[in-house]
């Protein structure tokens, strides 16, 4: 069952705009993690967020978690056209034992 | 850096075939899954093995089974193809030590059945 979802579906800025996708999710979780997708290819990970952190920096990125509104959002600083790709979200509960449950994605488009 | 190897990038296949689709980590992970992806539906777990020898069924194991014989490698089987099964199918590794880890994933498989 998908329990992430993921707003907006689809997303297009231009280079150096910033882009945020924002994830809801419906039960407790131990962490929650965010993904990225180029086209036809595997998902590659970007981040991990435990469910005691309230935000977490790597480079450009930037992940927010809400637990009390059950909400995260990933904010993408200066865009470039290489950022473009699917974002996912995905939530490892408590009772899962490692198992991801993920969200549909957002698909962000930068455009030059 | 993890290494998760697909056999195959693209599959061609005619209903009715039994299709093993190949899933091999560098990284000595116990945890390895098998999702598939379709647009709309996102990724949905078909199954999951712990450890060696062991194996539990995701949200859609219906029409497909696993083989889990050595650690680094995780089958997947289609018993009997059929057209509904067309999909991007993707294979990923975990440790589960020290708690907190992330997927690895590997690139892909897109497999199509006529």
């Amino acid at each position: 069952s998908q329990q992430g979802e993921e707003d907006p579906q689809a997303l297009s800025i231009q280079e150096g705009e910033n882009a945020t996708m924002n994830c809801s999710y419906k039960t407790s979780i131990n962490n929650l993690q965010w993904y990225r997708q180029n086209s036809g290819r595997g998902l590659v990970h970007l981040i991990l967020i435990r469910s005691n952190e309230r935000e977490k920096h790597s480079g450009r990125l930037r992940v927010t978690l809400d637990t009390s509104k059950k909400s995260s959002s990933l904010l993408i600083t200066a865009s470039r056209a290489a950022d473009t790709a699917s974002y996912f979200c995905a939530t490892d509960a408590s009772n899962q034992g490692g198992k991801l449950i993920f969200g549909q994605g957002t698909e962000l488009s930068v455009k030059p | 850096d993890v290494k998760v190897t697909q056999s195959s990038r693209y599959l061609v296949k005619r209903t009715g075939e039994k299709v093993f689709l190949e899933c091999v980590q560098d990284m000595d992970h116990e945890n390895m899954f098998w999702y598939r992806q379709d647009p709309g539906l996102g990724l949905r777990l078909i199954y999951f093995s712990y450890d060696v020898k062991m194996k539990e069924k995701g949200d859609i194991p219906e029409g497909y089974s696993v083989s889990r014989e050595k650690k680094e490698r995780f089958s997947l089987i289609l018993e009997s193809a059929s057209t509904n099964q067309t999909s991007m199918y993707l294979c990923a590794s975990r440790t589960p030590q020290g708690g907190n880890q992330p997927q690895h994933f590997g690139d892909g498989t897109r497999l199509s059945i006529l």
